[in-house]
């Protein structure tokens, strides 16, 4: 099955710095590869997502990118404000009729701090 | 709010008690997600359903036991359980299978003593 691996764990930041999550997936097959964005006392939000036919998608001060070839896939923020400060996680799903269709596998988060 | 809620919204029990778990989406989604989240560990998931029907069985433990009456509500039945199982269990939501972007409700803070 897929396996994905997320770094670094922790990231701390001063605000209006930019900062950088990496993942790696395992299965070539993936091709749906979202962020997520978890504060305390609530659920993961999507805040951007990427499909394998595209390799850089930008919102605002988030842009995610994705190399297929090297399997791995990134998240940037860019002028980092206080309010970033979450746990971000990554995560990978695949096509239909493959083993991971569907099911969203997870990195293991990363823990940013923005520091004012 | 994301249009998922989720009852309790915290839980103490003993290993011998029974309680269920509730998820209600707002979205009409028709497909529905069991998600174990544990500290220093990834969201793992449960449970998958698709128009009610159980398309996925992540290797749960039978003292887990899930029920999805229709596609806006999804249960979380539990008995015998073990300390190891204390964690957060999120509920999510999604248009259909493999459709993009699955909506989390806040999660079910358990503790089992």
């Amino acid at each position: 099955g897929e396996n994905v691996e997320q770094h670094p764990s922790t990231l701390s930041v001063q605000e209006g710095d930019s900062a950088v999550i990496k993942c790696t997936y395992s299965d070539s097959a993936s091709n749906y590869f979202p962020w997520y964005k978890q504060e305390l006392g609530k659920g993961p939000q999507l805040i951007i997502d990427i499909r394998s036919n595209v390799g850089e998608k930008k919102d605002q001060r988030i842009a995610v990118t994705l190399n297929k070839t090297a399997k791995h896939f990134s998240l940037h923020i860019t002028e980092t404000q206080p309010e970033d400060s979450a746990v971000y996680f990554c995560a990978a799903s695949g096509n239909a009729g493959g083993t991971s269709y569907g099911k969203l596998t997870f990195g293991q988060g990363t823990i940013l701090t923005v520091h004012p | 709010e994301t249009g998922v809620t989720q009852t309790p919204r915290h839980l103490v029990m003993g290993m011998t008690n029974k309680k269920s778990l509730k998820c209600e989406q707002h979205l009409g989604h028709n497909a529905m997600y069991w998600y174990k989240q544990s500290a220093k560990k990834p969201l793992e998931l449960m449970f998958v359903y698709n128009f009610k029907e159980q398309t996925e069985n992540n290797s749960v433990p039978s003292r887990f036991s899930p029920e999805c009456p229709n596609s806006s509500h999804l249960f979380l039945h539990l008995h015998t359980l073990q300390p190891e199982d204390s964690a957060l269990y999120l509920c999510a939501s999604s248009q259909g299978l493999g459709m993009g972007e699955q909506f989390f409700g806040p999660g079910t803070r358990l503790t089992v003593l």
